[in-house]
C-alpha cells in the first residue's frame, strides 16, 4: 500500500498524559501536513513541513504540541499534558512539489484521540 | 477564522436527484478551489478541483461551478447514488505550500 499511513489509529488517554502520533507519507512526497478535525467540522490546519523543515505553524498549535520530521520522511506529532479539548481526529496529509504538483493533498485515515 | 462559508450543513436527496452544495469565500487571492469527500472513519479524498480562471469543470457526475464576481463556488452531484452518501468539504488554497483551508462540511445522505 503506497498511501499515507498513520499510527495509532485510536488512542485513549487520561488527562495530563503525553501522546505521540506517527505519520508515514507517500514515499516521493516532500511536503507533509498535520490537520485536526473535531466532530462535525472541517479539518483545521496545524502545521506543515517541506522535507525536514517546519515551514508554518497555526496559532492552534499551542506550546503543548510539537511536530517533527527529522529526516524528511516520517513525522511525529506529540501532545504533552493532554486536555479534554484535545480530543479530535488528527489527520496527516502529504503532497509533492514540482511539475507533478496538482495541488492535491493525500490524507491518511487519521489518528483518533480521546482524552478522559 | 473561517474564510469560506459552506452551506447547507446537511442534505437529504433521493437516488437519482441532484445534490447542490455552495461555498462563499472572501479573499480574491485564493488560487485553487478543491472539493474533498470524506466517508466515516476515513480521511478526506480529493473529488474535483477548479482554478479561478475557469467557470465550470465537470468530471463524471460531479460539476464545480465557479462565480468569481460573486466569490462563490458550488458542487453539483448529478444522478446522486447511495454510495455518494458522505461529507463534502470545499476548500481553498492561498499562497505557497499547498496549504488548504476547509469549509465546515456538508453531510449528504442519498436515500435509495
Amino acid at each position: 500500500d503506497t498511501g499515507v499511513s498513520q499510527n495509532p489509529r485510536h488512542k485513549i488517554t487520561k488527562r495530563g498524559q503525553n501522546v505521540t502520533f506517527r505519520c508515514d507519507p507517500i514515499s516521493e512526497h516532500n511536503r507533509l501536513y498535520w490537520y485536526r478535525q473535531t466532530l462535525g467540522q472541517g479539518p483545521e490546519f496545524l502545521t506543515y513541513f517541506q522535507n525536514e523543515a517546519q515551514l508554518e505553524k497555526s496559532r492552534l498549535l499551542s506550546d503543548r504540541f510539537s511536530a517533527e520530521r527529522p529526516k524528511g520522511s516520517f513525522s511525529t506529532l506529540e501532545i504533552q499534558r493532554t486536555e479534554q479539548g484535545d480530543s479530535a481526529m488528527y489527520l496527516c496529509a502529504s503532497s509533492i512539489t514540482g511539475q507533478t504538483n496538482t495541488g492535491e493533498l493525500f490524507f491518511g485515515e487519521g489518528s483518533r484521540l480521546t482524552v478522559l | 477564522q473561517q474564510q469560506v462559508k459552506q452551506s447547507p450543513q446537511s442534505l437529504i436527496v433521493q437516488k437519482g436527484g441532484i445534490s447542490i452544495i455552495n461555498c462563499a469565500y472572501e479573499n480574491t487571492a485564493f488560487d485553487y478551489f478543491p472539493w474533498y469527500q470524506q466517508f466515516p472513519g476515513k480521511g478526506p479524498a480529493l473529488l474535483i478541483a477548479i482554478r479561478p480562471d475557469v467557470s465550470e469543470k465537470k468530471e463524471g457526475r460531479f460539476t464545480i461551478s465557479f462565480n468569481k464576481s460573486a466569490k462563490q463556488f458550488s458542487l453539483h452531484i448529478m444522478d446522486s447514488q447511495p454510495g455518494d452518501s458522505a461529507t463534502y468539504f470545499c476548500a481553498y488554497r492561498r499562497g505557497a505550500g499547498n496549504k488548504l483551508t476547509f469549509g465546515g462540511g456538508t453531510r449528504v445522505l442519498v436515500k435509495p
